[in-house]
């Protein structure tokens, strides 16, 4: 089956870090995005991996591992406007291309 | 900004009636994907459209329907209007073929049932 797992809700403190996990199983893959989504806005692109390892942008790094479906989100040096969800999106062109499943979305609450 | 704008952005609409949202892509992309985003959930992908015609479709019944205009614009019918239907609707501009490219957001519809 079509599974994209990650947790519900994650707080932190201003100024730490946090990682955000998430678990794939998807009949194709050819991408995994990171989107982040304030509340009643639109998702807004984070990062893209689409081979092993850690792709690191600023204070955001993600990482995959393809073997064990498996990715994760870092958000260093926490910012209170960072409170918001986080959406784990895999692209899966076995039915049409640029097809992404998403996740059910992280909120991650950061507190002073 | 993505360049990626959405009409209208809130609607109200009874159950029964049939409602069109618009979407345009960005500036030299040639494919439009439409998700349904629920409250708390993450986005369900509805269609994709690439050079006019429906390129992939998800678990959504024949009442959803769509059209890609050639300015690479769209449009996304849902007819029969249920209150399940109530969401935020979320267009997305792409360019087929290209390998790692991200999918652009429009602001997205808040569609209101009742």
């Amino acid at each position: 089956g079509q599974n994209i797992d990650q947790p519900t809700e994650m707080t932190a403190t201003e100024g730490a870090i946090v990682q955000i996990n998430c678990t794939y199983q998807t009949s194709g893959f050819n991408g995994l995005f990171w989107y982040q989504q304030h509340a009643g806005e639109a998702p807004t692109f984070l990062s893209y991996n689409v081979l092993d390892g850690l792709e690191e942008k600023g204070r955001f790094s993600s990482f995959l591992s393809r073997s064990k479906g498996y990715s994760y989100l870092l958000l260093k040096e926490l910012q209170m406007k960072d409170s918001a969800s986080y959406l784990c999106a895999v692209r899966d062109p076995t039915d049409s291309w640029g097809k992404l499943q998403f996740g059910a979305g992280t909120q991650v609450v950061v507190t002073p | 900004e993505t360049g990626v704008t959405q009409s209208p952005t809130h609607l109200i609409k009874t159950r029964g009636q049939q409602v069109t949202l618009r979407c345009s892509s960005q500036s030299g992309h040639n494919t439009v994907s439409w998700y349904q985003q629920a409250l708390g959930q993450g986005p369900q992908f509805i269609f994709q459209y690439y050079r006019e015609e429906e390129n992939g479709r998800g678990n959504f019944p024949p009442r959803f329907s769509g059209l890609q205009f050639p300015n690479y614009s769209s449009e996304l019918n849902v007819n029969a209007l249920e209150l399940d239907d109530s969401a935020l609707y979320l267009c997305a501009s792409s360019t087929a073929g290209t390998a790692n490219t991200e999918a652009f957001f429009g602001q997205g519809t808040r569609l209101t049932v009742v």
